[in-house]
């Protein structure tokens, strides 16, 4: 498989579970992304990881928690979360984290659904 | 406060003529300007990109205008055609950083 993969499609939770979403990209990529979109809002980064470390933490509760294990895989561990949290979660990847990012495409995955009750 | 805009939430164009997307920006220090393309269920799709030391960038069928002097960028498609309704979202770059619109929702009608 190609490209970047993301699992589950859609999750529901409570809001005092504990869950996980996963990505995979297939693409050699060095840099790996995920971004929150929000009902009628702009896609909003959240964390960055070049090379396995995280480089950016744009401002995101403590109740999410990246973690990226090898250049190919990355999770978002989930814990408390509010109904506010609702949102599309999407991964992506670039080739390297090179500057400007702007020159990079940057591949997304099809997202995760989530749902907080 | 926004520093990139996509003012049409949706645009309707009919089969065959052009579609015009627009975005306007807020900091003129943005280098690099893209268009990004998103179906649902999947996630966005890059499509075109231009730099700042550019004013115009052609990729057959679409063609991204750059306006610095009114921070306005545009995506043309011509002929529109029913594979190109999709949501549209433009984003600027600078360094690290890309900011993405809220999108445009483009229907190609028969």
């Amino acid at each position: 498989e190609t490209g970047v993969t993301q699992t589950p499609r859609h999750l529901v939770m409570g809001m005092t579970n504990k869950k996980s979403l996963k990505c995979e990209q297939h693409l050699g990529h060095n840099a790996m992304y995920w971004y929150k979109q929000s009902a009628k809002k702009p896609l909003e980064l959240m964390f960055v990881y070049n090379f396995k470390e995280q480089t950016e933490n744009n401002s995101v509760p403590s109740r999410f928690s990246p973690e990226c294990p090898n250049s190919s895989h990355l999770f978002l561990h989930l814990h408390t979360l509010q109904p506010e949290d609702s949102a599309l979660y999407l991964c992506a990847s670039s080739r390297s984290p090179q500057t400007p990012l702007g020159s990079e495409k940057l591949f997304f995955g099809s997202g995760t659904q989530l749902s907080v009750l | 406060d926004q520093q990139v805009k996509q003012n049409s939430p949706s645009l309707s164009v009919q089969e065959g003529r052009i579609s015009i997307l627009n975005c306007d920006y807020t900091n003129s220090m943005f280098d690099y300007f893209l268009w990004y393309k998103k179906y649902p269920a999947e996630g966005p799709t890059f499509l075109i990109s231009i730099s700042s030391i550019k004013d115009k960038n052609e990729d057959g069928r679409f063609t991204v205008f750059l306006n610095k002097s009114a921070k306005h960028l545009s995506l043309h498609i011509v002929p529109s055609q029913p594979g190109d309704s999709a949501v549209y979202f433009c984003a600027a770059s600078k360094d690290d950083k890309i900011i993405f619109g809220k999108g445009t929702r483009l229907h190609i009608l028969p």
